[in-house]
């Protein structure tokens, strides 16, 4: 079955750059998808089409991709995007989704 | 406004049927842009995709649950249903349901997702 890889923690100081890579083999041919969840809450997108931000998304908050890995970048990072970050993905059909094991961002 | 609505049991048997439905408001569930999804969280792991479904009732599922996922429409209700069957305690998880974007040929990702609901199996 096709997976994703994301390291389980990061952790940055505020104001720093926090970069979070997720693997996977379909990732040249599909997009990824970003989403954070703080505890207790749904997730939520921040991330579309490797690099795309959904309306409402800070600018801080930046995705690119090169061959099997895909990067979310958060820019300036600020105690409040302290959460869990998972990337998504389809297999190489296009029809069954992934999710990444998701990764702790820790704002020292 | 788009808003998720996830409702059904809390506490299921073991071997018995789990089954939730997802009721979609500020808008319609038959629009052409649009998939609908379910997506579980076991306590303090990860997410996971169960399945998805369109309005014209075509489905995909993950195949590590196939076996045992159902994921129909209704859309005179504006509602999506999950029966998952002969659950066990590897089942006890939030179950959310989300929709996701479809355009241009391309996904667009899980953009609304209900607040989840917390499912626990134990007899």
């Amino acid at each position: 079955s096709y997976e994703l890889t994301q390291p389980p923690s990061v952790s940055v100081s505020p104001g720093q750059t926090a970069r979070i890579t997720c693997s996977g083999d379909a990732l040249p041919k599909q997009y990824a998808y970003w989403y954070q969840q703080k505890p207790g809450q749904a997730p939520v997108l921040v991330i579309y089409k490797d690099s795309e931000r959904p309306s409402g998304i800070p600018e801080r908050f930046s995705g690119s991709s090169s061959g099997t890995t895909v990067t979310l970048t958060i820019s300036g990072v600020q105690a409040e995007d302290e959460a869990d970050y998972y990337c998504q993905s389809v297999d190489s059909s296009g029809t069954y989704w992934v999710f990444g094991g998701g990764t702790k961002l820790t704002v020292l | 406004q788009l808003q998720l609505q996830e409702s059904g049991p809390g506490l299921v048997k073991p071997s018995e049927t789990l089954s939730l439905t997802c009721t979609v408001s500020g808008g319609s569930i038959s629009s052409s842009s649009y998939y609908w999804g379910w997506i579980r969280q076991p306590p303090g792991k990860g997410l996971e995709w169960i399945g998805t479904i369109y309005y014209s009732g075509s489905t995909y599922y993950n195949p590590s649950l196939k076996s045992r996922v159902t994921i129909s429409v209704d859309t005179s209700k504006n509602q999506f249903s999950l029966k998952l069957s002969s659950v066990t305690a590897a089942d006890t998880a939030v179950y959310y349901c989300a929709r996701l974007g479809y355009s241009n040929n391309w996904w667009v990702g899980m953009d609304v997702w209900g607040q989840g609901t917390t499912v626990t199996v134990s007899s």
